[in-house]
């Protein structure tokens, strides 16, 4: 029971590089989301998916590109990498709605440092 | 757009002592509220939820929580601590049809032995 599988654990980019956050999940659920966790800020939304080909913009969504060609699968792009953008990054799916009726599962995190 | 406080940064209690955690929002109607818990090094696990019916809700690990639409409040309770309790509790809150849920700056708990 893998649930939500984000690779890699750890990063380490310079300014200006750009990488993807992998993100999988095998509950076929629908909702999907990215979230940054800052301290002293809690979790921010940064952009999520309510199905395949479907995606919107969060509270943080600069810097950031998402796509969703398939159920599983949720890649989050970070074009132009900014030490802004050091933070760790969390993954998080949902049967629907958003984790209203239903609860938000999360990944273990991808902790990425931009020099 | 909702918005959560939760105004204790870090919080020590005692191994058997009681435990509440405060967590406010800020909302015209009634929100989905939430407790999530994140032990270190993993990501969140939801602890109990409330949109409506008895304001007392019970969650996992013996944790609970009441809704009080006066205050604006949703604070986290749990009577007696234990050791493995010791982690970081987020409340968030979402909207009906909106997919934004919002969380909170979130409380580190230590428990002390």
């Amino acid at each position: 029971n893998a649930g939500v599988t984000q690779t890699p654990k750890f990063q380490v980019l310079k300014t200006g590089q750009s990488m993807t956050l992998q993100c999988a999940q095998d509950m076929n659920h629908e909702y999907m989301s990215w979230y940054r966790q800052d301290p002293g800020m809690g979790l921010r939304l940064i952009h999520y998916s309510v199905g395949a080909g479907i995606t919107d913009q969060g509270e943080v969504p600069n810097g950031y590109n998402v796509s969703r060609s398939t159920t599983e699968d949720f890649p989050l792009r970070l074009l132009s990498a900014a030490p802004s953008q050091t933070s760790v990054y969390f993954c998080a799916s949902s049967y629907s709605t958003g984790g209203l009726n239903s609860p938000l599962h999360f990944g273990n995190g991808t902790r990425l440092t931009v020099t | 757009a909702q918005s959560v406080t939760q105004p204790d940064i870090h919080i020590t209690v005692s191994e058997g002592a009681s435990l509440e955690l405060r967590c406010n929002y800020s909302y015209g109607a009634t929100p989905y509220l939430f407790w999530y818990v994140q032990s270190p090094g993993q990501g969140l696990q939801l602890l109990l939820k409330y949109f409506s019916g008895d304001t007392l809700v019970q969650g996992i690990k013996g944790f609970e929580a009441e809704f009080k639409r006066s205050q604006s409040s949703f604070n986290l309770r749990k009577p007696s601590e234990h050791w493995s309790d010791a982690a970081e509790y987020f409340c968030a809150v979402g909207v009906s049809g909106n997919n934004d849920m919002r969380f909170g700056a979130g409380t580190r708990l230590t428990v002390k032995p």
